[in-house]
């Protein structure tokens, strides 16, 4: 167990359903990350959060909505996807992200299916 | 950009053999990290190199750095069935992380 844990573990949803995935850290770290993992392509950072604040939005689609309630909880929101949407994304934390490129402790991953 | 290649794509060797990963990127960097993923799940971080150390090791796992060659390889030695994954490097510049699009490892038992 890395510390971080996300749900669900699979997701299939319809390109007009609305769902969200979950990510939690119990590793009192200060950074959260939001990463996309296709196949045949390099791990794409999404979203960036230091102390709840976004730092960092890698030019993602609106279909596409983080939140950041608290340094433990990230949430991706999502509305209106494409298939070509479906992918693993990867939660990860740090102790901060700003200055440095740090170790990164990652969840197990959302596999999603967009039909 | 900093992401470089890693080679070989894909590597499958025989349990009690070495494995040699490379990774080359093409900008200065601040250190470099090796992640392994089993198939379909989250990365795990290996091993991190600073910039300014030349050989990491850990376990079973011997990283080296060329700075000047602006390459690092992962040696995994006596390999078991369990190292099975696809393996990751990540350059490490002054603000996020860049990972390489990965060796898949097979270790036959």
């Amino acid at each position: 167990e890395t510390g971080v844990t996300q749900t669900p573990r699979h997701l299939v949803m319809g390109m007009t359903n609305k769902k969200s995935l979950k990510c939690e850290q119990h590793l009192g770290h200060n950074a959260m990350y939001w990463y996309k993992q296709s196949a045949k392509k390099p791990l794409e950072l999404m979203f960036v959060y230091n102390f709840k604040e976004q730092t960092e939005n890698n030019s993602v689609p609106s279909r596409f909505s983080p939140e950041c309630p608290n340094s433990s909880h990230l949430f991706l929101h999502l509305h209106t996807l494409q298939p070509e949407d479906s992918a693993l994304y990867l939660c990860a934390s740090s102790p901060r992200s700003r200055g440095r490129s740090e170790k990164l402790f990652f969840g197990s991953g959302t596999q999603l299916s967009v039909l | 950009s900093q992401q470089g290649e890693e080679d070989p794509q894909a590597l499958s060797i025989q349990e009690g053999e070495n494995a040699t990963m490379n990774c080359s990127y093409k900008t200065s960097i601040n250190n470099l990290q090796w992640y392994r993923q089993n198939s379909g799940r989250g990365l795990v971080h290996l091993i991190l190199i600073r910039s300014n150390e030349r050989e990491k090791h850990s376990g079973r796992l011997r990283v080296t750095l060329d700075t000047s060659k602006k390459s690092s390889s992962l040696l995994i030695t006596a390999s078991r069935a369990a190292d099975t994954a696809s393996y990751f490097c990540a350059k490490g510049g002054s603000e996020k992380l860049v990972f390489g699009k990965g060796t898949k490892l097979t270790v036959n038992p």
